[in-house]
């Protein structure tokens, strides 16, 4: 398996443009999770799936992000209006099994690097 | 509701020296724990964990943490660091049917 695939690797962009960050999750994997990770903050859980269902975005900053996954290979988080607080790096990582007790393993994308000048 | 601490946000160790990094968590029941690495630009990745059986737990690269449950702590310990160890290690939890929660992490830097 190819693992968790993001996309972009790096974004550039200006304050107040739209940003879509891509992830496939691992085939098969039923849970996806977004995470952010800065210096000042470290990582940050920010909205995690169920089998494509959002369950938890209380991590969410603001409404200016939003993410979606309409089905089980594909999900996005967009930053609409983007600001220069937002840069960081964002991952993505699936498992099999989010919760519960059977020791589940999360396995991480190499994140996107978003810079808002 | 759970969480992590890590006391220790950056070490700094010789080669061949010891490490013990420190983690506690708090959740009242069963739960699983974890321990993720991340190297230098790249991603997370799981070291070790546990949610059953021997408390001691071995890991890869010669790693292992030991749970201790009267104590709510998972320590990571190698007996001989290397340089290539240098990254940055990530204790975490989850306990019941609740999501994984992430320490802030720990920044070893090892000096050849």
């Amino acid at each position: 398996d190819a693992g968790v695939i993001q996309s972009p690797r790096h974004e550039v962009t200006e304050m107040g443009q739209e940003v879509t960050l891509r992830c496939k999750p691992i085939s098969g994997h039923d849970y996806l999770f977004w995470y952010r990770q800065t210096m000042m903050r470290g990582l940050e859980l920010l909205i995690y799936f169920n089998n494509n269902v959002p369950i938890d975005d209380s991590g969410m900053p603001e409404d200016r992000f939003s993410a979606k996954m309409p089905n089980a290979s594909f999900s996005t988080l967009k930053i609409q209006p983007s600001e220069p607080r937002d840069s960081a790096v964002y991952f993505c990582a699936s498992s099999l099994g989010g919760t519960g007790l059977l020791g589940y393993e999360q396995y991480f994308g190499p994140g996107t690097r978003l810079t808002v000048t | 509701a759970q969480s992590v601490s890590q006391h220790n946000h950056h070490v700094i160790l010789s080669e061949a020296a010891s490490l013990e990094l420190g983690c506690n968590y708090s959740y009242g029941g069963t739960v699983n724990l974890f321990w993720y690495v991340q190297y230098p630009g790249q991603h997370l990745q799981l070291l070790l964990k546990y949610f059953s059986g021997d408390p001691l737990v071995k890991g890869i690269k010669g790693f292992e943490a030991e749970f201790i449950k009267s104590k709510f702590s998972f320590n990571l310990r190698k007996p001989s660091v290397q340089w290539s160890d240098t990254a940055e290690y990530f204790c975490a939890v989850n306990g019941g049917y609740q999501k994984v929660t992430f320490g802030t992490g720990t920044k070893l830097q090892v000096i050849p």
